[in-house]
């Protein structure tokens, strides 16, 4: 199987917004699964940011949003923010019940 | 609130086994919809799925690593475990154990041990 496609990088300034991009396949992030996002600060556990495509776990801001169209899904962080540099994963289940991970974006700021 | 954590050797000699256990506390790992999973993550590298187990048994393991791989459940200590046979320097990585909640088309890892690093090594 193969990793969804993440950029390796993205930055931005304090206060603006930025989209990591997520590309699979019609097995994976296309099919009926959905996708999830996670945030990983050096030296932490990865965390989850986003599930469903779209939904927010609680205590999640709201300055982070999913989106889905086709094979790929995005994850959009508005406002940036210093605490929000961190790497960034995105995951999905397969249609052969195996899960896959993006390679990882890591975002800078600014 | 659930908590996981991993444990396991620290160094292994290449050719050996590496065994890993996760114990589960502030919920029962027989309960719901869960699958409780090992995903690894190499020096600097991204994140892979290794496998994953239910409480009946059923497991699922990622085809590149499925010949090595043993996962088992204990619902009575509350854990589960992986075996990795005939490691090699490559399987050297912080290893991380997490639940997974599904329900219909959903799928996502919602709590994570703090990892636990292994390396290989004579």
């Amino acid at each position: 199987q193969s990793a969804l496609t993440q950029p390796a990088s993205v930055s931005g300034s304090p206060g603006q917004s930025i989209t990591i991009s997520c590309t699979g396949t019609s097995s994976d992030v296309g099919g009926y699964n959905y996708v999830s996002w996670y945030q990983q600060h050096p030296g932490k556990a990865p965390k989850l940011m986003i599930y469903e495509d779209t939904h927010r776990p609680s205590g999640i801001s709201n300055r982070f949003s999913g989106s889905k169209s086709g094979n790929t899904a995005s994850l959009t962080i508005s406002g940036l923010q210093a605490e929000d540099e961190a790497d960034y994963y995105c995951g999905s289940y397969t249609i052969t019940s195996t899960v896959v991970f993006g390679g990882g974006t890591k975002l800078t700021v600014l | 609130q659930m908590q996981l954590q991993e444990s396991g050797p620290g160094l292994v000699k290449p050719s050996q086994t590496l065994p890993l256990t996760c114990s589960v506390s502030g919920g029962s790992i027989s309960s719901g919809a869960y699958y409780w999973s090992w995903i690894r993550q190499h020096p600097g590298k991204g994140l892979e799925w290794i496998a994953y187990i239910y409480h009946s048994g059923k497991a699922h393991y990622n085809p590149s690593l499925k010949s090595r791989i043993t996962i088992s459940i204990d619902t009575s200590k509350n854990q589960f475990s992986l075996k990795l046979s005939s490691v090699t320097a490559a399987d050297t990585a912080l290893y991380y154990c997490a639940r997974a909640s599904s329900g219909g088309s959903s799928w996502f890892f919602d709590y994570w041990g703090q990892g636990t690093v292994v390396t290989v090594s004579s």
